[in-house]
C-alpha cells in the first residue's frame, strides 16, 4: 500500500520550462517531507525538504509547495535544464519512528 | 566528509544462494536504513538499525535480515535467493532520523 501517491509517472519539458510533480498523503503522523533526485546508477540524493508548518520553501530553481489541509505537496523546477533530467521521488517521514515512505517516482526529461 | 559507502557495487548470484551486502554510514551517523529498489515496486523499506538495534522493519520475508555493528556499519543478508530479489539495494544513513537521510550508490544484485 503506497502511503505517498506521486504523479505524474513521467514528464517531458522543454529547456527553460517548468516541471511540476505532485504528491499526496493520508497519514497525519508525517512531519517531514523531502524530495530526492536520482540519476541512473546512483542513489537518491536529497534535493529539498519541508516541514508542515511552512507552506513554501525555495532553494535555487527548486520550490516545494505544501498544503497541509489538503495533505498535498509539490515540487516545482523552474527554468528546467537538461542536467535536471532524472527521476524525482517525494517522501514523507513518520514523526514517531522516523520511517520514510517514498512515492513511486517521476522521470523528468528536459529537452534542449 | 566521506559519504555512505556500499560494497560491493555489483553482484551476480545463483538462485538458492545467500548474499551479504555491506554499508558504511557517514561518520557520526548512528541510523542506517536499507531499501530495495526495483522498476516495478519502486523504493521499498527493508529495515532500519539505530545503535545496533533494529528500530523499524518493512514487509519483507524473513529471508531478509540485517545487523549493525558498534561502529554503525551495517550488513544485510538475503538467504535462499530468488529471481525476484534482483534489485538495487540502497543504504541510507542519518544521525538519529530527525534530519535528512544520505543514500549510498547501492549494490546492484542480479540473481540468475
Amino acid at each position: 500500500q503506497q502511503q505517498v501517491k506521486q504523479s505524474p509517472q513521467s514528464l517531458i519539458v522543454q529547456k527553460g520550462g517548468i516541471s511540476i510533480i505532485n504528491c499526496a498523503y493520508e497519514n497525519t503522523a508525517f512531519d517531514y517531507f523531502p524530495w530526492y533526485q536520482q540519476f541512473p546508477g546512483k542513489g537518491p540524493a536529497l534535493l529539498i525538504a519541508i516541514r508542515p508548518d511552512v507552506s513554501e520553501k525555495k532553494e535555487g530553481r527548486f520550490t516545494i509547495s505544501f498544503n497541509k489541509s489538503a495533505k498535498q505537496f509539490s515540487l516545482h523546477i523552474m527554468d528546467s535544464q537538461p542536467g535536471d533530467s532524472a527521476t524525482y521521488f517525494c517522501a514523507a517521514r513518520r514523526s514517531n519512528d522516523y520511517k520514510l515512505s517514498f512515492g513511486a517516482g517521476t522521470t523528468v526529461t528536459v529537452r534542449a | 566528509k566521506a559519504g555512505v559507502t556500499q560494497t560491493p557495487r555489483y553482484l551476480i548470484k545463483t538462485r538458492g544462494q545467500q548474499v551479504t551486502l555491506s554499508c558504511s554510514p557517514i561518520s557520526g551517523h548512528r541510523s542506517v536504513s536499507w531499501y530495495q529498489q526495483t522498476p516495478g515496486q519502486g523504493l521499498q523499506f527493508l529495515f532500519e538499525y539505530f545503535s545496533e538495534t533494529q528500530r523499524n522493519k518493512g514487509n519483507f520475508p524473513g529471508r531478509f535480515s540485517g545487523r549493525q555493528f558498534s561502529n554503525s556499519r551495517s550488513e544485510m543478508n538475503v538467504s535462499t535467493l530468488e529471481l525476484g530479489d534482483s534489485a538495487l539495494y540502497l543504504c541510507a544513513s542519518t544521525t538519529n532520523g530527525q534530519d535528512g537521510y544520505t543514500f549510498g550508490s547501492g549494490t546492484r544484485l542480479t540473481v540468475v
